[in-house]
């Protein structure tokens, strides 16, 4: 089945200061990689999402690349504010939608 | 958007009893909803996947008969924690597929607590 990997677990950043969460994943088959961010106690929320069929995509301040042949992603957030600290899950999926995710990275935005 | 509940948020249990959360998906239909469950401090682990109409498929480690799954309509699936231990304390959360085979909408989680 899918592994995937996530760096670093933590990270702490000034605020303003780029924040970069790398995910690394097993099954070439993979076709689906979202990002969630999530608060304590909450649910996660999806943030940005990439297909396979695509390199790179951004939002605002917020972006994703993806490297198929290296079968690695990476989640980009610039310009970083306090309200970003919370726990990145970075996950993998083929298309009906089973989702296998990373470990978690908790993010500090330290004004 | 599309919409999942749980219910309950939050419930506290005496070691041995069982426990029924609920999933709902309140303004699509879900042919196929997720159950993830997430300690502290940890990733969301899939426990099983829910197809309508049809039995759980449950991944590998997450024993069937101590979490029964039941997917009887479009819009709702249930979870019981049968015979619950203070080892089964922890974050339960369900997820609906969408219109679409990549979208994933998660409900607001469950915590459980036995005692």
């Amino acid at each position: 089945g899918e592994n995937v990997e996530q760096h670093p677990s933590t990270l702490s950043v000034q605020e303003g200061d780029s924040a970069v969460i790398k995910c690394t994943y097993s099954d070439s088959a993979s076709n689906y990689f979202p990002w969630y961010k999530q608060e304590l106690g909450k649910r996660p929320q999806l943030i940005i999402d990439i297909r396979s069929n695509v390199g790179e995509k951004k939002d605002q301040r917020i972006a994703v690349t993806l490297n198929k042949t290296a079968k690695h992603f990476s989640l980009h957030i610039t310009e970083t504010q306090p309200e970003d600290s919370a726990v990145y899950f970075c996950a993998a999926s083929l298309s009906w939608g089973k989702l296998q995710f990373g470990a978690g990275t908790q993010v500090v935005v330290t004004p | 958007g599309a919409v999942v509940s749980q219910h309950p948020s939050w419930v506290i249990c005496k070691s041995g009893t069982s426990v029924k959360i609920e999933c709902r998906s309140l303004d699509f239909q879900a042919t196929t909803m997720f159950w993830y469950r997430q300690f502290p401090k940890q990733s969301l682990m899939l426990m099983a996947t829910s197809n309508e109409g049809s039995k759980a498929t449950y991944e590998q480690g997450v024993e069937k008969d101590k979490f029964l799954i039941n997917h009887a309509s479009l819009t709702l699936s249930t979870l019981t924690v049968t015979s619950a231990h203070p080892e089964d304390s922890s974050f339960y959360i369900c997820s609906a597929g969408g219109r679409s085979s990549y979208e994933q909408y998660f409900g607001p989680g469950t915590r459980l607590t036995v005692t």
